[in-house]
């Protein structure tokens, strides 16, 4: 079965620390896998994709296939990566996403 | 680029009530999704369409939701009826239908009350 677990449901940090949202997935086959933002009274919004490869706002996630993790990374925290952070797996065929349950990232000044 | 819209926004209605939801996707996206997230948890897919069909919904308890694409385009989703579990925001989503991965667009959602 597919599923995908972000452990926090809170982070907090202080402006400039480094940030590191986890998420961990179960899947029998070859993830494709994404992070998506909602920011405050915005809507759900495609923040990264593994196969990209691509660093976004300075964000960046690697995929580990042998720990399964797809952890999100950011060295230096801002104030406006306050948000709601989802991390989801897509399966082919259907390609259907699967969340986690989010975590949201509260930056402090 | 006009994204994806839905309506209404908020909607606040008794149990055993029906319920319906309207969703609009981007111009010429031809799969289009229907998600229910209840709070605290992360958005679940209820059904997904490929132009006017239905391509997955395992997740849709048929008894209660309905959902429709006439035309391929605009959908609605419908509860009756609604039960007090089924409050929560019911996003819409779209993509290109194309290629892997298809990078889904969301809605604002609807937030729903069930009292």
């Amino acid at each position: 079965a597919q599923r995908v677990t972000q452990p926090e449901k809170l982070l907090s940090v202080f402006k400039g620390a480094p940030v590191e949202l986890k998420c961990n997935y179960s899947y029998s086959g070859s993830p494709e896998l994404f992070w998506y933002v909602q920011y405050s009274r915005q809507r759900l919004q495609l923040l990264l994709r593994h196969i990209s490869r691509e660093s976004i706002k300075g964000f960046t996630a690697d995929l580990n296939k042998g720990e399964t993790s797809f952890h999100l990374k950011k060295p230096f925290a801002q104030e406006e990566d306050s948000a709601m952070y989802y991390c989801a797996l897509i399966s082919r065929g259907f390609q259907k996403l699967v969340f986690g349950t989010g975590t949201r990232l509260l930056v402090s000044p | 680029e006009a994204g994806v819209a839905q309506s209404p926004r908020y909607k606040i209605i008794e149990k055993r009530q029906s319920v319906a939801f309207w969703c609009n996707p981007i111009s010429g996206h031809a799969t289009l999704y229907w998600y229910q997230q209840i709070l605290g948890q992360g958005p679940k897919l209820l059904i997904q369409f490929q132009n006017n069909g239905v391509v997955d919904d395992s997740q849709l308890p048929k008894d209660r939701f309905s959902a429709e694409r006439l035309k391929g385009v605009d959908s609605t989703l419908k509860i009756q009826p609604a039960k007090l579990e089924d409050s929560a925001v019911y996003l819409c989503a779209s993509s290109l239908g194309t290629g892997f991965p298809d990078t889904q667009y969301f809605g604002p959602g609807t937030r729903l009350t069930v009292l």
